[in-house]
């Protein structure tokens, strides 16, 4: 089935760093991919949606520029964490879709990466 | 943008019994349903999953349904066993506020299975 790896699983950092969150689709070409946050006990919430060579669509209350997303190639999304803060600490997860998936085909989820900002 | 609205927030059945997890949708646009279970600090694992044109899906022990009219698909799962506590999560897949479609999640259910 599709795979879709995400790196680090576990990064701490200080205040003030960035941290690069990568996420492969392994055995497949995903031409959108979406990011999203999840605090402790909580649901998972939409940060943005990414397509291959276009520019990120972020969600209402997410800055593009603390979050940056680079969609680069068909099988490699990135999320950049720009000047970190301890309220950034949090469970961040991939998503992509196939190229050959429709809207209302599975999505399949990296492994998550826990950020903890000191 | 869509809504998605979950319930009960906890639930604890014992082995054996049947479990019931509801969710309400707001888009009457969204024709995609998966349901996710979630172990703690792991991904998302998708169980299930149902298209606006089928009122009912089985397999093995998970069956959902969905009434497009009312808005609201469930989740069943029936001869719980401890293995199926875990987080789960409904969705929908609508079109954002962005314009842009993507999966709206529910708020989850920790469902807890005693032996």
């Amino acid at each position: 089935g599709a795979v879709v790896s995400q790196h680090p699983s576990r990064v701490i950092c200080k205040s003030g760093t960035s941290v690069k969150i990568e996420c492969r689709s392994l055995d497949f070409q995903a031409t959108t991919m979406f990011w999203y946050r999840q605090f402790p006990k909580k649901s998972l919430m939409l940060m943005a949606t990414s397509n291959e060579g276009s520019k990120a669509t972020y969600e209402q209350g997410v800055e593009k520029d603390k979050f940056l997303i680079n969609h680069a190639s068909l099988t490699l999304s990135t999320l950049t964490v720009t000047s970190a803060h301890p309220e950034d600490s949090s469970f961040y997860i991939c998503s992509a879709r196939g190229a050959q998936g429709s809207y209302n085909s599975p999505l399949h989820f990296g492994n998550g990466t826990r950020l903890t900002v000191t | 943008g869509e809504n998605v609205e979950q319930h009960p927030s906890t639930l604890s059945v014992q082995e054996g019994d049947s479990a019931v997890i509801k969710c309400t949708y707001s888009d009457s646009a969204s024709n995609y349903f998966p349901w996710y279970k979630q172990e703690l600090g792991k991904r998302p694992q998708l169980i299930i999953d149902i298209r606006s044109n089928v009122g009912e899906k089985k397999d093995q022990r998970i069956a959902v349904t969905l009434n497009k009219t009312a808005k609201h698909f469930s989740l069943h799962i029936t001869e719980t066993q401890p293995e199926d506590s875990a987080v789960y999560f409904c969705a929908a897949f609508s079109v954002m506020d962005t314009g842009r479609r993507a999966l709206t999640f529910g708020s989850g259910t920790r469902l807890q299975v005693q032996p």
